[in-house]
């Protein structure tokens, strides 16, 4: 299995609701990443989670709340957004390995509005 | 800090043709990888093609290519036989094999059309 899986894939949400999406790799990877993309622009990184950790943010709103309960699954938890984080959020993960390229393998994305 | 300079917004290719999409960067680094990711209307971000720093052999993979001058921190990807399915949003990448971890650092992205 060489795929990285998002759900849901679109996602409407009001600016009071508690929402998460859902990020899933079975490459026994152990790097994993959030990032968000406006269209048309590269992707920025929000989150990475080294070995279940949480090793970088990005100075991501509170809004934000990520979860890593595997080394499987990542989490994004979202509360209170505001209608300007509506974009593609696109979940990655790489080996985390010294000889390896540590090559990101991105998901498919989750589009997100928020009304 | 690195930076990622992709000067081209747009191109179009005729179908069967050949094109160069260009990419500078800037690092103080001395070892580190370089990637060109594909975002086609899918929105997938596939990687076509990667180069390690130290290996002066240019990658290939199929119809891709890369043109990998390092003293000149340029890294330009050259598609071959230019299909309808090439239409895509091209990202150059960066990351730094050590000071970094996989953090990468992506260009601005060149639309690539490819025209029947």
């Amino acid at each position: 299995d060489t795929e990285v899986t998002q759900t849901p894939k679109h996602l409407v949400m009001g600016m009071t609701n508690k929402k998460s999406l859902k990020c899933e790799q079975h490459m026994g990877h152990r790097a994993m990443y959030w990032y968000k993309q406006k269209a048309k622009k590269p992707p920025e990184l929000m989150f990475v989670y080294s070995y279940e950790k949480l090793s970088i943010n990005e100075s991501v709103p509170s809004r934000f709340s990520p979860e890593c309960p595997n080394s499987s699954l990542l989490n994004l938890h979202l509360h209170a957004l505001q209608p300007e984080d509506s974009a593609l959020y696109l979940c990655a993960s790489s080996p985390r390995d010294r000889s390896s390229y540590n090559e990101q393998f991105f998901g498919p994305g989750t589009r997100l509005t928020v009304l | 800090a690195q930076t990622v300079t992709q000067s081209q917004p747009e191109m179009s290719v005729q179908e069967a043709e050949t094109v160069t999409l260009s990419c500078t960067y800037d690092t103080s680094e001395s070892n580190y990888y370089l990637f060109w990711y594909k975002q086609p209307p899918s929105r997938q971000m596939i990687l076509v093609i990667r180069q390690e720093a130290y290996k002066q052999q240019n990658a290939t993979e199929n119809r891709f290519s890369v043109n990998f001058q390092k003293a000149a921190k340029s890294f330009s990807l050259k598609i071959s036989d230019s299909q309808l399915g090439d239409t895509a949003m091209y990202f150059c990448a960066f990351m730094a094999r050590i000071t970094s971890g996989s953090r990468l650092t992506f260009g601005e992205g060149t639309q690539l059309t490819v025209n029947p």
